[in-house]
C-alpha cells in the first residue's frame, strides 16, 4: 500500500509565478490535510478537505492561496504571485476518516518551495 | 485555543544518554496525543500515540506516557543512538492536528 504521494518534491519559482503542489493520499484515504512549515518553524495547519469539499480552511492566507480536491485526481494547493515569503516546505496528510475521530494523519514527504 | 508546548531545542546527546524532550498542552476537550518524528530531508513519520489519560506510547524504545493531570506528554528514551538524530514533534489532534514547533536532536557518538 503506497503512503501518501507529494510531487514535486522540489519546485523552484520566481516571484509573481503560480506554484501547484500534488498530493495524492493513502489508498482507502479520503481525507486530506495541507500543512506548512517554514524555515526553523514548527508546522501549521493550512486546510482540511474531503473529496471536493473544503471542510476547515480556518489556517489559509486569505489572498493568493486556494486548495482543492477533486472527485478524481489529486488534492491541489495553488498558490498565485508567489513571494519570497512563501518559501517553505508543504506537506500533505490524509487520513481514512475525519480527525474528530482522532485518526492518525499519514504524512507525505513534503514538497519543498523556493521562491527566488 | 488549543495549543502545544515543547522543551527548546537543539539538544545535544552522547550515544547511550538518556532522552527527555517535555511536551505540555492546552485543551478544551479530551485530544489524542502523538509524536512525530521527522529526519533530515523528510516528512513526517509517526512514532507513537496515546488516545486516552493513563495510555502509555511506546516505540523503537521511545515511551510516551499521557498524563490528564499535568497535561503532559513527555518523550523518554533510556538510550538514544546516533540514528536517532531528527526533529521531534509532539502533535494533539482533537478537531485538527495541532503541532508543537519541533525540538531538534543531535546524537553525537
Amino acid at each position: 500500500n503506497a503512503g501518501v504521494m507529494q510531487n514535486p518534491r522540489h519546485l523552484v519559482r520566481r516571484r509573481g509565478q503560480e506554484a501547484r503542489l500534488r498530493c495524492s493520499p493513502m489508498k482507502g484515504h479520503s481525507h486530506v490535510y495541507w500543512y506548512r512549515q517554514l524555515p526553523e518553524e514548527g508546522l501549521k495547519f493550512m486546510v482540511y478537505l474531503q473529496k471536493e469539499n473544503i471542510i476547515d480552511e480556518s489556517g489559509m492566507p486569505k489572498e493568493r492561496f486556494s486548495a482543492e480536491f477533486p472527485k478524481e485526481g489529486p488534492s491541489i494547493l495553488r498558490i498565485q504571485q508567489v513571494v519570497r515569503g512563501d518559501s517553505a516546505a508543504y506537506f500533505c496528510a490524509s487520513s481514512p476518516r475525519a480527525s474528530q475521530f482522532r485518526n492518525e494523519q499519514f504524512f507525505g514527504p513534503g514538497t519543498r518551495l523556493t521562491v527566488l | 485555543g488549543d495549543s502545544v508546548t515543547q522543551m527548546e531545542g537543539p539538544v545535544t546527546l552522547s550515544e547511550e544518554a538518556f532522552l527527555t524532550i517535555n511536551c505540555t498542552y492546552t485543551a478544551t476537550g479530551y485530544p489524542s496525543l502523538f509524536w512525530y518524528v521527522q529526519y533530515p530531508g523528510e516528512g513526517l513519520q509517526l512514532l507513537l500515540k496515546a488516545t486516552k489519560a493513563d495510555d502509555k506510547g511506546s516505540n523503537k524504545g521511545f515511551e510516551a506516557t499521557y498524563r490528564k493531570e499535568t497535561t503532559s506528554f513527555h518523550l523518554e528514551k533510556g538510550s538514544v543512538q546516533v540514528s536517532d538524530s531528527a526533529v521531534y514533534f509532539c502533535a494533539l489532534i482533537y478537531d485538527k492536528v495541532i503541532f508543537g514547533p519541533g525540538t531538534s536532536l543531535s546524537v553525537i557518538p
